[in-house]
């Protein structure tokens, strides 16, 4: 069965570097997204992604962020300047609809900024 | 904004005897409603989804949901629990744009033998 992918699933770091996390979508899927769970939190929504430009963004996804699909598999996360308070856990999402249709997450990337 | 409230963080239940996980459901149109699930260091799966069709939803392993637009909730049963049914629990609706999931908090169900 297809699923979503994403590397690395560990990352630490340090405050104020810049980290990439990569997701693979399921090929067929049209629509990406991210969202983050800091520890103990609810999951929430970070961004939308189709036909290559942002469909929509949260609060939190601000100009220290920024998401690339630089082929036709890979769709990235970038945070550009690390702070600890996003040490989370970063899921990538993808579906083939938008709305209605299910989204399928992998399994997810544990950011700790130290 | 569409928003869903769990009721519970943690549920605890004997294995063989019913689940129950509540969701209640904020919402000013008709919305869609998912229950997923994630077990440690696995993503999130989806049990089943609620889009406006029948009222009660049947999902994967046994799990079924019921739209309840009187009460505003969307609770997630399971007649007999499994030990391999411990797990976080999370309710979700879509957003006005259709875009963004909204999660609620998760509800961690333990199973003991």
């Amino acid at each position: 069965e297809p699923e979503v992918t994403q590397t690395p699933s560990h990352q630490v770091t340090q405050m104020g570097q810049e980290v990439i996390l990569r997701c693979v979508p399921i090929s067929n899927h049209l629509y990406f997204y991210w969202y983050r769970q800091i520890l103990g939190q609810k999951v929430e929504f970070l961004v939308s992604f189709y036909n290559n430009e942002i469909s929509e963004k949260s609060e939190i996804f601000d100009d220290q962020f920024s998401v690339e699909r630089p082929d036709g598999s890979n769709f990235t996360l970038k945070i550009r300047s690390t702070k600890l308070e996003d040490s989370a856990m970063y899921f990538c999402a993808s579906s083939a609809e938008r709305g209605e249709n299910e989204q399928y997450f992998g399994p997810g990337t544990r950011l700790t900024v130290t | 904004a569409q928003s869903v409230t769990q009721l519970d963080s943690h549920v605890s239940v004997s294995e063989g005897t019913p689940v129950l996980l509540r969701c209640n459901y904020s919402s000013s149109y008709s919305p869609s409603l998912f229950w997923y699930v994630q077990h440690p260091n696995k993503g999130l799966q989806l049990l089943l989804k609620y889009t406006s069709a029948a009222t009660l939803v049947k999902g994967i392993n046994g799990f079924e949901a019921e739209f309840k637009k009187s009460e505003t909730s969307f609770h997630l049963t399971k007649p007999s629990a499994h030990m391999s049914d411990a797990a976080e629990y999370f309710c979700a609706t879509n957003s006005n744009s259709g875009y963004a999931l909204n999660f609620g908090k998760g509800t961690s169900l333990l199973v003991t033998p």
